[in-house]
């Protein structure tokens, strides 16, 4: 598919909050993700949104959804350092059977 | 075992050379995908299974790359006369009927694959 672009990388500190965005590219996109991949592990659904919606909220995760300028973002609340890993935004689109599109990935570092 | 497994979980291979990388997804999963991640990318999708057969195979990158999945459970991604640009992480992953609707993915660690 066509690119889904992420920026590549955000440093914050302990305690303050990150916002990680992304541009997808399908307006027929029924679901966007966020995925999360620690060094030596498999990657790992965060949160996932569905299109007709604006915001979603799951404890110290927000997920913006601006669909007619197609931008996703991922707010982590009071960031710890076991936060840091590289974020996935991807999109899904039915018709696929749901092979999803990725971004390249936001690497998080979360500094003391 | 709870999550998706994949063997082996690293290859080093000679170019040319045949090779095999096996997925067991979780039990009772209907759908299984293999994806492809190059360092710095994020994964790229290869193939989709719904059960035995492959509902969507657009994403193998040519001839050389095959993948079955006989029996709807076990799948093996298969490439013949590997070529140093086939070097990635080739991950796997599967889901069940509840969540193929929400798209919603789980991912083995991956089987890391060096041609030299």
């Amino acid at each position: 598919g066509e690119d889904v672009e992420q920026s590549l990388f955000l440093s914050v500190r302990e305690g303050d909050s990150s916002v990680i965005n992304c541009t997808y590219t399908d307006s027929s996109s029924t679901y966007l993700y966020w995925y999360k991949q620690e060094p030596g592990a498999g990657l790992q659904l965060l949160t996932y949104i569905f299109s007709n919606m604006d915001m979603k909220q799951d404890q110290r995760l927000t997920v913006l959804l601006n669909k007619k300028d197609k931008h996703l973002s991922l707010r982590i609340a009071d960031t710890q350092t076991g936060d840091s890993a590289i974020y996935f935004c991807a999109e899904g689109v039915p018709d696929s059977g749901y092979a999803l599109n990725f971004g390249k990935g936001t690497s998080l570092l979360v500094t003391p | 075992g709870a999550g998706v497994s994949q063997t082996p979980s690293n290859k080093v291979t000679e170019k040319g050379k045949y090779v095999e990388l096996r997925c067991d997804p979780i039990s009772g999963h209907t759908a299984l995908y293999w994806y492809r991640q190059s360092l710095g990318q994020g994964p790229e999708f290869l193939i989709y299974f719904q059960g035995t057969g492959a509902a969507d195979d657009s994403g193998l990158p040519n001839d050389r790359f095959f993948a079955v999945r006989p029996e709807g459970s076990v799948s093996t991604l298969k490439i013949q006369r590997t070529e140093r640009g086939d070097s990635a992480v080739y991950l796997c992953a599967s889901s069940p009927i509840g969540t193929v609707n929400t798209g919603e993915l789980f991912f083995g660690e991956g089987s890391r694959l060096t041609v030299l």
